[in-house]
C-alpha cells in the first residue's frame, strides 16, 4: 500500500491560498488520491479525489504532476472556519474499499 | 445527505465491561467501516462490513467483535473493556466496494477506567 508524507503543521492566514504538498512516491497505477478534512472532535469528511492532472470542486483544487508522485490540495481564501487536520489517502480499487489514513497536516488559520 | 449515527458521543466504562457502540446510516450503503482515532497514532481500521451477516478484520481487530444484522446497523462490541481501548472511535460507510467516499458518524470517546 502506498505511503504518504505530508507535513505535519501549517500556519496561515485568513485569506490567503494554501498549498499542502503530499508526497507518495510508490503510487501504483490503478491508484487514486484522495483527500479529506477533519474538525475537532468530529469524523473526517471527503474533500476531493482525482487521479491525474487537476482536479476542482467547490471547495479545493487538486494538482496531480504527470509522475503522480506527489499531489497538492489547494485551498483558495482560506478563513478561520478551514482550520483542521487535512489527510492525503492513496489506494484503489483493489484494497476493498480500505482507508489507508497517515497522519495528517495540522492547518491553523489566524485572523 | 447521507446521515451516519452513532449511538453515543461520550461513553464512560470500567475495566470488563461488555461495551456496544452502534452505528446506523440512511443511505443504504453496502460498507461500513469501524475506525479507533488516537492521537500520535492517526485513524486505524479495526473492522468492515459489505455485506449483512458479513466482516472482515482491519489492522487492530484484537480485543473487538462487530455485529451486522442489518444493512444499516453495524455495532462494535468490546467483549471485555481494558484501559487501552479508551479511544475515539468512528463509524464510516461507502457505497460499494471501489475505492469511493467514505462518510464518517461523528465518533463516540470512549474512556474505560
Amino acid at each position: 500500500l502506498a505511503k504518504t508524507t505530508q507535513p505535519i503543521s501549517m500556519d496561515s492566514y485568513e485569506g490567503q491560498e494554501v498549498n499542502i504538498t503530499c508526497s507518495h512516491n510508490n503510487i501504483a497505477t490503478n491508484d487514486y488520491i484522495t483527500w479529506y478534512q477533519q474538525f475537532p472532535s468530529q469524523g473526517p469528511r471527503f474533500i476531493i479525489q482525482g487521479y491525474k492532472t487537476k482536479v476542482t470542486n467547490e471547495v479545493a483544487s487538486l494538482f496531480i504532476p504527470a509522475d503522480r508522485k506527489s499531489s497538492t490540495l489547494s485551498l483558495p481564501r482560506v478563513s478561520l472556519s478551514d482550520t483542521a487536520v487535512y489527510y492525503c489517502l492513496v489506494g484503489g480499487d483493489n484494497q476493498g474499499g480500505k482507508l489507508i489514513f497517515g497522519q495528517g497536516t495540522e492547518l491553523s488559520v489566524k485572523p | 445527505d447521507v446521515k451516519v449515527t452513532q449511538s453515543s458521543r461520550y461513553l464512560v466504562k470500567r475495566t470488563g465491561e461488555k461495551v456496544f457502540l452502534e452505528c446506523v446510516q440512511d443511505m443504504d450503503h453496502e460498507n461500513m467501516f469501524w475506525y479507533r482515532q488516537d492521537p500520535g497514532l492517526g485513524l486505524r481500521l479495526i473492522y468492515f462490513s459489505y455485506d449483512v451477516k458479513m466482516k472482515e478484520k482491519g489492522d487492530i481487530p484484537e480485543g473487538y467483535s462487530v455485529s451486522r444484522e442489518k444493512k444499516e446497523r453495524f455495532s462494535l462490541i468490546l467483549e471485555s473493556a481494558s484501559t487501552n481501548q479508551t479511544s475515539m472511535y468512528l463509524c464510516a460507510t461507502g457505497q460499494d466496494v471501489g475505492y469511493n467516499e467514505q462518510f464518517f458518524g461523528p465518533g463516540t470517546r470512549l474512556t474505560v477506567l
